[in-house]
């Protein structure tokens, strides 16, 4: 267990509301990403955070927003929400000392529905 | 950016079959390579890695991969695979120059009794 937990679990929203997910570690990584999981798509990056403050655009960004005010939390903000964002969304984490950068560990996921 | 590229979507084995998933990566550099699991209703768990160095590395649960540089490979094997390894198995690659992951697109594995 890596010390990584994302919450809510589950939600079920409308589209066009605001949907805040939050991920939350406890072992102090530097760095912090957001995926996606869709059938047939793999794992797409989000956005990304190396550092309090410090964020950056990943793949399929768009629509997306996040803020990491202080090391143990990133979120992940759907500022309107559409139906194309009904996903598994996973959060991730790497570069805890002693332990390599590029090795990530992964949360619990949430799903989230946009009806 | 570059992409990765499993071949098999959907494998279906015996329990005591041989496995192997194919991973092809397209960056001619120098990368990190990581087989990561994923049970089902699960997240993803980290089979195994390779950064440098002997390139047959064995992870957990009796998987191996091996990174063939010339042919921008890494096939994860398993000798004989059990019922529990029923999963959706992700091969990924990173640059030195960036830690995020690129995934390819996953590989359902089911093993029948």
């Amino acid at each position: 267990d890596a010390g990584i937990t994302q919450s809510p679990r589950h939600k079920v929203t409308e589209t066009g509301t605001p949907v805040t997910l939050r991920c939350h570690q406890t072992e102090n990584h530097r760095y912090m990403y957001w995926y996606r999981q869709d059938p047939g798509h793999g794992l797409r990056l989000i956005h990304y955070s190396y550092g309090v403050k410090d964020t950056d655009k990943g793949e399929v960004s768009d629509g997306y927003s996040v803020s990491r005010s202080k090391t143990e939390d990133f979120l992940l903000t759907l500022e309107s929400a559409t139906s194309s964002q009904t996903s598994v969304y996973f959060c991730a984490i790497s570069g805890r000392q002693g332990v390599s950068s590029y090795e990530q560990y992964f949360g619990p996921g949430t799903r989230l529905t946009v009806t | 950016a570059q992409s990765v590229s499993q071949h098999n979507h959907h494998v279906i084995l015996s329990e005591a079959a041989s496995l192997e998933l194919g991973c092809n990566y397209s960056y001619g550099g120098t990368v990190n390579l990581f087989w990561y699991v994923q049970y089902p209703g699960q997240h993803l768990q980290l089979l195994l890695k390779y950064f440098s160095g002997d390139p047959l590395v064995k992870g957990i649960k009796g998987f191996e991969a091996e990174f063939i540089k010339s042919k921008f490979s890494f096939n994860l094997r398993k000798p004989s695979v059990q019922w529990s390894d029923t999963a959706e198995y992700f091969c990924a690659v990173n640059e030195p120059s960036g830690y995020a992951l690129n995934f390819g697109k996953g590989t359902s594995l089911l093993v029948t009794p």
